[in-house]
This record gives C-alpha cells, sequence and structure tokens, in this order.
C-alpha cells in the first residue's frame, strides 16, 4: 500500500488550494481516508475523513466549514481543498488510511502547504 | 469533545523501560492506538486498537488500555526510539489525537 501525496505549495492569503494523495496497492475504495494537520512545532489534529467508495464524509467540528474533503474513486485519488488560504493554515498535510479497526495502518509522505504574503 | 492528554515530556536511559501515558474520559472502553514519529519523518503506527504490534514494529513495544488511561511501553529502550509519540482514540463519533510526547534516551 502506498500514499502519494502531492508537492509542497506556497501560496499568498486569500488563495484557493487543493492538495491530493493517491493510493495505490490495495482497493482504495474500501477503506476510509483520513486528513491530519501538523502545524510547525505541534502535534497531530484530526481534519476529517472520507470514504471514497461513496464519498461520506465526516468533520472535525474544528475543521467543519474550513476544508473540504473530496475523492475521485476512479483515479484512486483524495483532496484537500480550501477556498481561501490564511496564514494560520501555514501547515503539513498528512493523508492516512484507516485500518480494518480504527487507526490508521498507512500514511502519505506529506504535504508542506506555507501561506505567507 | 473528547481530549487525550499526554505528558510533553518521558526521560528514560538507554536499556531500561520507558512508560508513555495517554489519559481520556473512558478511554478503556474506547480503542486506543499510538503511533511514533521522527523528526522530519510521517508517522507510523506501533500499536494498534488491539494492542497488537503491526508488522515490522520491535517486540519491546507493547499496549494496554483500561479504565481512563492507555499505556505504551517500551522495554530495553534503544537510542532509535527517541521521538515523538502520540496516542489515538476513536470516540464513535471523531478520531482524536494526543498532544504528543517527545521521548528523550539518554
Amino acid at each position: 500500500v502506498q500514499l502519494v501525496q502531492s508537492g509542497a505549495e506556497v501560496k499568498k492569503p486569500g488563495e484557493s488550494l487543493k492538495i491530493s494523495c493517491q493510493g495505490s496497492g490495495h482497493i482504495f475504495t474500501n477503506y476510509w481516508l483520513g486528513w491530519v494537520r501538523q502545524m510547525p512545532g505541534k502535534g497531530l489534529e484530526w481534519m476529517g475523513i472520507i470514504f471514497p467508495g461513496d464519498s461520506d464524509t465526516r468533520y472535525s467540528p474544528s475543521f467543519q466549514g474550513q476544508v473540504t474533503i473530496s475523492a475521485d474513486k476512479a483515479i484512486n485519488t483524495a483532496y484537500l481543498q480550501w477556498t481561501s488560504l490564511r496564514a494560520s493554515d501555514t501547515a503539513m498535510y498528512y493523508c492516512a488510511q484507516q485500518s480494518d479497526a480504527y487507526d490508521f495502518d498507512y500514511w502519505g509522505q506529506g504535504t508542506l502547504v506555507t501561506v505567507s504574503s | 469533545s473528547y481530549e487525550l492528554t499526554q505528558p510533553p515530556s518521558v526521560s528514560v536511559s538507554p536499556g531500561q523501560t520507558a512508560s508513555i501515558t495517554c489519559s481520556g474520559d473512558i478511554l478503556g472502553d474506547k480503542y486506543a492506538s499510538w503511533y511514533l514519529q521522527r523528526p522530519g519523518q510521517s508517522p507510523f503506527l506501533v500499536i494498534t486498537q488491539e494492542n497488537k504490534r503491526p508488522s515490522g514494529i520491535p517486540e519491546r513495544f507493547s499496549g494496554s488500555n483500561s479504565g481512563d488511561t492507555a499505556t505504551l511501553t517500551i522495554s530495553g529502550t534503544q537510542t532509535m526510539d527517541e521521538a515523538d509519540y502520540y496516542c489515538q482514540a476513536w470516540d464513535s463519533t471523531f478520531w482524536v489525537f494526543g498532544g504528543g510526547t517527545k521521548l528523550t534516551v539518554l
């Protein structure tokens, strides 16, 4: 199983952004795929999760309305999207696949998003 | 919202046993797992929610979960175990991470 994320991004406040996470080596549509934020020098924060098979999506209350999680099962890819970035969105973002239980057994390499004027 | 509390730091001498705790309301009734993260790397799972080790994780890592506390135990700690450790639980609606514990081996 591999999760490959899109490359680092440098954006200005107010800009939009969509980062991706492509899975391979497994049946992508059969497992929940989560997104995790890690701000500089800080801990892990669960943002939300999607089931690519039917696009059922759940959001952490802290991120509801701030980001959009989506998936394209035809290309085994999940997305994390912002419509208007803020400096406080500067962070590393990881995608992670949920196991048959409720933990995350495969992780992407991370996408560094830097928002600065 | 559900919260998990970890000590910010734990220190251990090489070869000794390190214990890292994670506290949450009735955590023993939920599913707790543990992740290791080295600087500049992605986290990876070291103890599953069934308190098992994924393939490739050394036997010195073990986990327990009862009452309000889950514990990650590293027996015979090695210098390579120096890292940040995070607990994680599922509270039937949301997934939650603890704040993380920096394990120093010295």
